[in-house]
């Protein structure tokens, strides 16, 4: 496609319960992204895939947050128990290739409400 | 651990002023600095990104400078418009690593 697609755009779910976010990067971009924006807040580091391996994930809150990109494009980012404080707005981003050379594009994002 | 401060949070102006937005980041080893705009809702588009090596960039009637040593980049924007509403956020890449770290944003309104 022609940008980054984050679907669903937006996703109510109740605490306790399992949410997939998913995330199709701009073709032939290596390195991929998630962040997450709180209210009033700047978007917020989670987890930097290079191809198909995680190659940072400190920014993941607990354990609860786990992300895959199998095979080095479409990832998903996966919360288990979900908790209201999970709320926020997640988004992905990619780049041609990692090391912040270049330029970073982002996707409109997915809004998740925990109620 | 690289911090990064926008001042103003938010800023109002009639149309047609010329306005600054300015950015700070406590660590000056970095490869690079990118400016975003961010509408209500929406996800973020970037506007400009500076090289570690360049002083400044220019699109259209937007022009970023960076002065890396004093860690501070600037953003002006000529002739504002009711269009330009918007958060516009500040992101560095630090030196050694591939991800950003962001500002809070200020958040400008151009009123016509």
């Amino acid at each position: 496609g022609a940008g980054v697609s984050q679907t669903p755009s937006n996703k109510v779910t109740e605490k306790g319960k399992y949410v997939e976010l998913r995330c199709d990067p701009i073709s032939g971009h290596t390195a991929l992204y998630w962040y997450r924006q709180s209210l009033g807040q700047g978007p917020e580091f989670l987890i930097y895939f290079q191809g198909t391996g995680a190659a940072d994930d400190s920014g993941l809150p607990n354990d609860r947050f786990f992300a895959v990109r199998p095979e080095g494009s479409v990832s998903t980012l996966k919360i288990q128990r979900t908790e209201r404080g999970d709320s926020a707005v997640y988004l992905c981003a990619s780049s041609p290739q990692g090391r912040g050379a270049t330029e970073a594009f982002f996707g409109q994002g997915t809004r998740l409400t925990v109620v | 651990k690289q911090e990064v401060t926008q001042i103003p949070a938010a800023l109002s102006v009639p149309e047609g002023e010329n306005l600054v937005l300015n950015c700070s980041f406590t660590d000056s080893a970095i490869y690079n600095l990118q400016w975003f705009r961010q509408d209500p809702g929406k996800g973020l588009t970037s506007l400009l990104l500076i090289q570690s090596s360049q002083r400044e960039q220019t699109s259209g009637r937007l022009n970023a400078s960076l002065d890396k040593s004093s860690g501070r980049s600037t953003l002006y924007i000529a002739a504002s418009q009711p269009g330009d509403s918007a958060t516009y956020l500040c992101a560095v890449t630090s030196a050694g690593y591939s991800t950003l770290t962001f500002g809070k944003g200020t958040m400008l309104l151009v009123s016509p």
